[in-house]
């Protein structure tokens, strides 16, 4: 089974501040990864698919970068809505796992 | 408008079977492509993929809990149901339902229920 690991655990930013979080697959997954950001009593919300692919209704300041085993979330300016946990997942051989989450909070 | 909305009991108690229904709008899933997955996440934890469901009636599941799920779907109801047999209070979590579609990729999970949350204690 692949294992995601996602850095940093929490991160702490200012509203219009870069944030930058990564996911590292311990095989290759090619490109078949996806991003989520989830709020406090919130079901998921899909960004990001097949790495670098926004999802319907994604604000453009949201992207998706990597490949192989390496990805990267860019948020290019934090807006006071994207305080959050971001997960990421990957499919392989019909089987899903999701990595253990980012927050990114208020500094 | 894609909806889904998971329902079943909130507390269960310790070796009891736990059963789910994921009741859903907007898509079928006898559309060539579609699926329905369950995934779960404990209080404060991650989120954990469960079991998958196909237009074709093929079935996924989870490599550590594939002994205990089983998935199915009634087509013409538009429900999908995961029953999870002897249950522990480690599975407290909220359930969700989820859709996606089979592309040959990531296969990610774009429409999701709002959840609900299971307590096992006896």
């Amino acid at each position: 089974e692949i294992v995601l690991t996602q850095s940093p655990a929490t991160l702490s930013l200012s509203p219009g501040e870069r944030a930058t979080l990564s996911c590292r697959a311990s095989q290759s997954v090619s490109s078949y990864l996806a991003w989520y950001q989830q709020k406090p009593g919130q079901a998921p919300r899909l960004l990001i698919y097949d790495a670098s692919n926004r999802a319907t209704g994604i604000p453009a300041r949201f992207s998706g970068s990597g490949s192989g085993t390496d990805f990267t979330l860019t948020i290019s300016s934090l807006e006071p809505e994207d305080f959050a946990v971001y997960y990421c997942q990957q499919r392989s051989n019909w089987l899903f796992t999701f990595g253990p989450g980012t927050k990114v909070d208020i500094k | 408008q894609v909806t889904l909305r998971e329902s079943g009991p909130a507390l269960v108690k310790p070796t009891q079977t736990l059963t789910l229904t994921c009741t859903f709008s907007g898509f079928s899933l006898s559309t060539s492509g579609m699926c329905v997955s369950w995934i779960r996440q404990p209080p404060g934890k991650a989120l954990e993929w469960l079991a998958l469901i196909d237009w074709d009636d093929d079935k996924y599941y989870s490599t550590s809990l594939k002994t205990r799920l089983t998935i199915s779907k009634d087509t013409s109801k538009n429900q999908v149901v995961l029953t999870m047999t002897n249950m522990d209070p480690v599975d407290t979590a909220t359930y969700y339902c989820a859709r996606s579609q089979k592309t040959g990729a990531t296969d990610a999970f774009d429409i999701w229920g709002q959840g609900t949350m299971v307590t096992v204690s006896s």
